[in-house]
């Protein structure tokens, strides 16, 4: 079955980066693009960009361009997303996530803490 | 960019129906999806191209699209509904989620 599987929790610094990996299993890693969705405590759901596993390409929401950063490596059917100049209000739950036609598949989510 | 407006809360009495609306320009030309979120967890899609269930998804979950409204139906909703309900769309390479639903059944 399809599983994603995050890193686990990070705790960081303001100004900091953080690097959180989604391990891919179940299906052909690069047959549909990962998407990375961020949860604030308490907040909504907010798109922070996709990839292409097969060229790389990015798209990333204007919020986070210069920001972030999605990488994969295909051999270990993982994609990363990396968050620079971390400030107090990036803590969050930070997913990965795919769509197929029918279907929507998450990961368990890794929360990274931002604090002094 | 694109927006999408949900209600932020809503409630019904177990068994009544319960409509949560979604509203936004892309919906007029792209599909909408529903995710139903519990606590602690992560966001399970309940409603895909505006009125399809996946498998497993209980026929109480229903999906109605007019114009750029889509609308989730729980049509008897059971206690363990309760939980956080996103419309979303996908449009220009993004994906675009509503604010969220709080819909409490008690």
């Amino acid at each position: 079955q399809v599983q994603l599987v995050q890193s686990g929790a990070e705790v960081k610094k303001p100004g900091a980066s953080v690097k959180v990996s989604c391990k891919a299993s179940g299906y052909t890693f690069t047959d549909y693009y990962l998407h990375w969705v961020r949860q604030a405590p308490g907040q909504g759901l907010e798109w922070m960009g996709r990839i292409n596993p097969t060229s790389g390409a990015t798209n990333y929401a204007q919020k986070f361009q210069g920001r972030v950063a999605m990488t994969r490596d295909t051999s270990i059917s993982t994609a990363y997303m990396e968050l620079s100049g971390l400030r107090s209000d990036d803590t969050a739950l930070y997913y990965c996530a795919k769509n197929t036609a029918t279907n929507n598949f998450w990961g368990q989510g890794t929360l990274v803490t931002v604090s002094s | 960019s694109y927006e999408l407006t949900q209600p932020s809360s809503m409630s019904v009495s177990p068994g009544q129906t319960a409509r949560i609306t979604c509203s936004g320009d892309v919906l007029a030309e792209r599909y909408g999806r529903w995710f139903q979120q519990k606590p602690g967890q992560a966001p399970v899609i309940i409603i895909y191209k505006d009125n399809e269930r996946p498998s497993g998804i209980p026929e109480r979950f229903s999906g109605s699209s007019s114009g750029t409204t889509v609308t989730l139906t729980i049509s008897g909703a059971q206690v363990e509904d309760e939980a956080d309900y996103y419309c979303y769309s996908a449009a220009d390479n993004n994906w675009v989620f509503g604010g969220g639903t709080k819909l409490t059944v008690l």
